[in-house]
């Protein structure tokens, strides 16, 4: 898997676009770039994944570098609901999924 | 709601135990994967089943094995329970195997071992 660097933590206000950063300067051409949270000890939940383009679902947007060495998650109206551990994970063939630290992400009012 | 079950949703058991957990994927998702959370070591892969058939293993313990069975549930049995063995086990299920196919979570299995 190619290696993901995520700040530690970052806070947002309630109702503002939270961009979340996320460096993977080796990753290789076919490897996708996937977004899950977590929130609290709840299963991880997909938010979004993609290879090349910018790609956008009714969660969030992702924003990838024509490089391809990082990409930001943007969530365009951050709720309360949205407080988790965000995590960016760039698997190698076969897709399992490699979960380093994560950006934990807290809403505030 | 992901639409990926499991059961029990939490289990208490003694060392030495042997357990088993169940996971059902989506329907239509022929691929079913085992993560293990512990607080000191994060989410870790552990085996992935694609139609029946093993797919790749991370960081599974020998005392630890699981199965996919012809109608796609899965279960992962764990046995000489550990302390250390105490965690959060989830699930989860994709259409496939290959690149470019999410998962989905299940809600997971919480193991405590005394």
């Amino acid at each position: 898997d190619a290696k993901t660097t995520q700040p530690p933590s970052m806070d947002c206000a309630e109702g503002r676009a939270a961009n979340l950063p996320c460096n993977h300067s080796t990753i290789s051409g076919n490897e996708y770039v996937y977004w899950y949270r977590q929130i609290h000890s709840q299963g991880p939940q997909y938010i979004i994944h993609g290879l090349k383009n910018n790609e956008t679902n009714e969660m969030a947007s992702l924003i990838i570098t024509e490089d391809r060495k990082s990409s930001t998650l943007i969530l365009p109206h951050a709720t309360l609901r949205d407080t988790a551990v965000y995590y960016c994970i760039a698997p190698s063939a076969g897709n399992k999924l490699t979960f380093g630290g994560g950006t934990r992400v807290l809403v505030k009012p | 709601d992901s639409g990926v079950t499991q059961t029990p949703k939490h289990l208490i058991t003694a060392t030495g135990q042997r357990v088993t957990l169940r996971c059902s994927p989506r329907s239509g998702d022929l691929s079913v994967y085992w993560y293990q959370q512990s607080l000191d070591q994060g989410l870790q892969f552990l085996i992935q089943y694609y139609n029946g058939e093993e797919r790749a293993k991370g960081n599974i313990l020998e005392r630890f094995s699981a199965q996919q069975f012809p109608d796609l549930h899965s279960e992962l049995n764990l046995s000489s329970l550990e302390l250390g063995d105490s965690a959060l086990y989830f699930c989860a299920s994709s259409v496939s195997s290959g690149s470019g196919n999410e998962q989905f979570f299940g809600p997971g299995t919480r193991l405590t071992v005394l």
